[in-house]
């Protein structure tokens, strides 16, 4: 069955640190990832998406994402954190499965912010 | 262009109340998902329309849940009646399909508070 895996439930920077959120998946073929940001009380925001292609994909806000294949990786980073960046950030999947497409979510990391 | 939109943001009911959510989607797209986010945890699908049709809803828990999509535009989400369990973020997303893949864009949310 198709999971994601974030295994980093929270996250504390520094202000101006770089940052990387790390994310895992498990699905049989090229799964199309995706990085949202939810913010208090807030619905999900896309950052950024991989289809194909290049593996490095740009978002919004700086951020960046990785898809590694041969580690069913596809880590979200940014090479300087700002205080608004605090938020939780998901990591999702959209796979086909049994005819359907759907979403699957990993659990979030909730990244805060130091000043 | 306007995002997604829900209704109410915010409900507080009793249990064995019951309650309704409303989702207007994107203009043009023609899926429309429901999501139920509990505290701490990932979206869990709970229903897709393709247009009208309910294409999985396998996750919609049918004693108590249901929804409907007139026309394959706006969506309502009702519980009938609430139970203590369901206090969650109730969230819609829709998207638009080209090709083999997607992307949702979701809404902010109506957060339920059962007492």
């Amino acid at each position: 069955a198709q999971s994601v895996t974030q295994p980093d439930i929270h996250i504390t920077v520094s202000e101006g640190a770089s940052l990387e959120l790390r994310c895992n998946y498990s699905y049989g073929a090229t799964p199309y990832l995706f990085w949202y940001v939810q913010s208090p009380g807030q619905g999900l925001q896309l950052l950024l998406k991989y289809f194909s292609g290049d593996t490095l994909v740009q978002g919004i806000k700086g951020f960046e994402a990785e898809f590694k294949r041969s580690q069913s990786s596809f880590n979200l980073r940014k090479p300087s954190v700002h205080w608004s960046d605090a938020a939780e950030y998901f990591c999702a999947v959209g796979a086909a499965a049994s005819g359907t497409y759907k979403y699957i979510f990993g659990t979030g990391t909730r990244l805060k912010v130091l000043a | 262009e306007a995002g997604v939109v829900q209704s109410p943001r915010y409900k507080i009911i009793e249990k064995k109340q019951p309650v309704a959510f409303w989702c207007n989607p994107i203009s043009g797209h023609n899926t429309l998902y429901w999501y139920r986010q509990n505290l701490g945890q990932g979206p869990e699908l709970l229903i897709r329309y393709e247009n009208e049709e309910a294409v999985d809803d396998s996750q919609l828990p049918k004693d108590r849940f249901s929804a409907e999509r007139l026309k394959g535009v706006d969506s309502t989400l009702k519980i009938q009646p609430a139970e203590l369990g369901d206090s969650a973020v109730y969230l819609c997303a829709s998207s638009f399909r080209q090709g083999g893949s997607e992307t949702q864009y979701f809404g902010p949310g109506t957060r339920l508070l059962v007492l």
